[in-house]
């Protein structure tokens, strides 16, 4: 079946410009993850949703940052204002179940990568 | 907090030999989740095997299997018979089932390369 898809996959964008990345979870997968990845690092948490609702935003790095997840499906990742230290990969995964009870495997999406000129 | 420790940035291996891929970590939660992903260079992040805290068999996913030594919080991932595909980043990952119910916390990953 269909993974975790993302888009765009590629966005360059101007400083102080406002960014919009997409994920669209695997179908009935209730929780959905963000994480941001620097080159040769691992993934770091942004923040996650089960359902429609936010449950964790303590990684989102300043109020520059906001996700939302209206209808419990895809979700939408803002950075506004961008600055150059934006600049990474963000990626987004999604667990069949809902976060909080036994640690569910979390499937990644092909990511997308941000550059901020 | 939660914290993973992957000490080996690169390996080398010879293909058709198994290598251990150290990974320690560091929890308050008294029940959790290991993880372990590949990535290639192309980017993608594949799940590879998981281990859950109270499993009393160390968890194993065809020429993947966990080495999971509780008390000494290591979660050591072993690739037997290495192929020239095996040849990638591999992260540790965690996740605990209360105060950091949703957030995976990752290593910083360990370079392998196998040798013809």
């Amino acid at each position: 079946g269909a993974g975790v898809s993302q888009s765009p996959r590629y966005k360059v964008t101007k400083r102080g410009q406002d960014v919009a990345l997409r994920c669209d979870p695997i179908s009935g997968h209730v929780s959905l993850y963000w994480y941001r990845q620097a080159l040769g690092q691992g993934p770091e948490f942004l923040t996650y949703f089960n359902y429609e609702a936010q449950q964790d935003k303590s990684g989102l790095p300043n109020d520059r940052f906001s996700a939302e997840r209206p209808e419990g499906s895809i979700s939408t990742l803002t950075i506004q204002r961008t600055e150059q230290r934006d600049s990474a990969m963000y990626r987004c995964a999604s667990s069949l179940r809902l976060a909080g009870g036994t640690p569910d495997t979390q499937y990644f999406g092909p990511g997308t990568r941000l550059t901020v000129l | 907090a939660q914290k993973i420790t992957q000490t080996q940035p690169g390996m080398f291996v010879q293909e058709k030999e198994a290598v251990t891929l150290d990974c320690t970590y560091d929890t308050s939660d008294p029940s959790y989740g290991l993880f372990w992903y590949k990535q290639p260079s192309s980017g993608e992040m594949i799940f590879l095997i998981y281990q859950g805290s109270y499993d009393q068999q160390n968890a194993t996913e065809g020429r993947y299997s966990l080495n999971f030594q509780k008390a000494r919080k290591s979660a050591n991932l072993v690739i037997s018979a290495s192929q020239l595909g095996d040849s990638a980043m591999y992260f540790c990952a965690m996740r605990g089932d209360n105060t950091n119910a949703g957030k995976s916390t990752f290593g910083d990953g360990t370079t392998l390369t196998v040798k013809p």
